[in-house]
């Protein structure tokens, strides 16, 4: 299957909000509830920001919130932090035992 | 809280096996399709293998079809990837998930010579 396709970069000054978005298709995005988005730093495991499209995991900001609409799922980052600074991926279950994944988006703070 | 924990990586030289395993927490395991993602240095994620709740389905990224076989126990709750003809492009770390965003640390795999 292919990709869900991300912006490569973003990027906003502190305190500002950014939006990611991932792109996908009825067959994985738009197919299913099961939306997750990953944050990684450099050398570090990915750690989950949300989950089920929407889903915040007990520890992460509610800055951080998720949506989806039709084949497109979105991330917003709003009140933007230093340590937001970071790589991005999007993950969607794709039915029959797959998951696919974005390539990626590097957030920049300014 | 749930917890993935991998183990089972390692430095191989190229053409030879290796066995991943990663024992699971925290959660009703036989519920879970679990997955199998890696990481190669510098690069993005790419979903490798995911196997049903009931082991009864799997399924393989192209990389990985032929090559690799996932399986699991659901007495131990785990989940296992054992990787044949391993290669250079197999290095990366490996790691166990849910698509409920359940993520393991990872077990790193260099393949090399």
């Amino acid at each position: 299957q292919s990709a869900l396709t991300q912006p490569r970069s973003v990027s906003g000054s502190p305190g500002q909000s950014v939006t990611i978005s991932c792109t996908g298709t009825s067959s994985d995005v738009g197919g299913y509830n099961y939306v997750s988005w990953y944050q990684q730093h450099p050398g570090k495991a990915p750690k989950v920001m949300i989950y089920d499209v929407n889903k915040r995991p007990s520890g992460v900001p509610d800055r951080f919130s998720g949506s989806k609409s039709d084949n497109t799922a979105s991330l917003a980052i709003s009140g933007l932090q230093a340590e937001d600074e970071a790589d991005y991926y999007c993950c969607s279950y794709a039915g029959s035992s797959t998951l696919v994944f974005g390539g990626g988006t590097k957030l920049t703070v300014l | 809280e749930v917890q993935l924990l991998e183990s089972g990586g390692g430095l191989v030289q190229p053409g030879e096996s290796l066995r991943l395993s990663c024992a699971a927490a925290g959660l009703t395991f036989s519920s879970y399709t679990m997955n199998w993602v890696r990481q190669a240095p510098g690069k993005g994620l790419e979903w490798v293998s995911g196997i049903s709740g009931s082991g009864g389905g799997t399924n393989y990224a192209d990389s990985a079809k032929g090559r690799f076989t996932i399986s699991r126990d659901n007495s131990k709750n785990t989940v296992y990837l054992q990787m044949n003809s391993l290669t250079n492009e197999d290095t990366a770390v490996y790691y166990c998930a849910t698509a409920r965003g359940h993520w393991g640390q990872g077990t790193l795999v260099t393949v090399s010579s």
